[in-house]
């Protein structure tokens, strides 16, 4: 089976640092996705992580251990504009079912 | 390029009617994915393909029904419509699997009454 977990909903300061949480247990891995979607839109790609290890883009950062069936999405310098649900999907192998947790709604507050 | 369209973006069911979702995608990409989203809540996976005649279940199939005769279309059936189904649909495409994003279509709300 398959069980993916996120916080359901965060807080944070404009100019803040947040940390988006992510744990998972699938049958079968072959890598997270991150993705962003604003209240009413589709959801935007922001990261994949495959192997162990921290992914830097701009801003964002997502991380990954395997081992412990973890990862988490990193938001610097906030802005009024990341307010958003934040998705975390795992890609199962050798399905190639593309699994997404329940979401973490952000809310950034001036 | 359009990327994926779906059509309709909104529509409304009589509880027993049946409708077909259209998606279709000009990328040539080879997966494709149908997801609903219930209010507040995740995206849940109904049907995917990984190729033209190749469809498979996801985890919440039971009412729809979909098909992969080309590429580019990837109509997903509901028969005999309940409110249980009420939901926004989206429809996603990748190149592949790995580390492909999925890019998604702008969605279709749909209401059963």
């Amino acid at each position: 089976g398959q069980n993916i977990d996120q916080p359901t909903e965060m807080t944070a300061t404009e100019g803040a640092i947040v940390q988006i949480n992510c744990t998972y247990q699938t049958s079968g891995f072959n890598g997270l996705f991150w993705y962003q979607q604003h209240a009413g839109e589709a959801p935007t790609f922001l990261s994949y992580n495959v192997l162990d290890g921290l992914e830097e883009k701009g801003r964002f950062s997502s991380f990954l251990s395997r081992s412990k069936g973890y990862s988490y999405l990193l938001l610097k310098e906030l802005q009024m504009k990341d307010s958003a649900s934040y998705l975390c999907a795992v890609r199962d192998d050798p399905t190639d079912k593309l699994i997404f947790g329940t979401g973490t709604r952000l809310q950034v507050f001036p | 390029n359009a990327g994926v369209t779906q059509t309709p973006k909104f529509r409304i069911l009589k509880i027993g009617q049946s409708m077909t979702l259209q998606c279709t995608q000009d990328m040539n990409h080879n997966y494709m994915y149908w997801y609903r989203q219930d209010p507040g809540m995740g995206l849940k996976l109904i049907y995917y393909s990984v190729g033209a005649g190749i469809t498979d279940k996801g985890e919440v199939p039971n009412g729809y029904n979909v098909s992969r005769s080309t590429t580019e279309d990837f109509p997903l059936r509901l028969e005999l419509a309940a409110p249980s189904q009420t939901s926004v649909y989206f429809c996603a495409s990748s190149r592949t699997g790995d580390n492909s994003p999925l890019h998604f279509g702008n969605g279709t709300r749909l209401t059963v009454t």
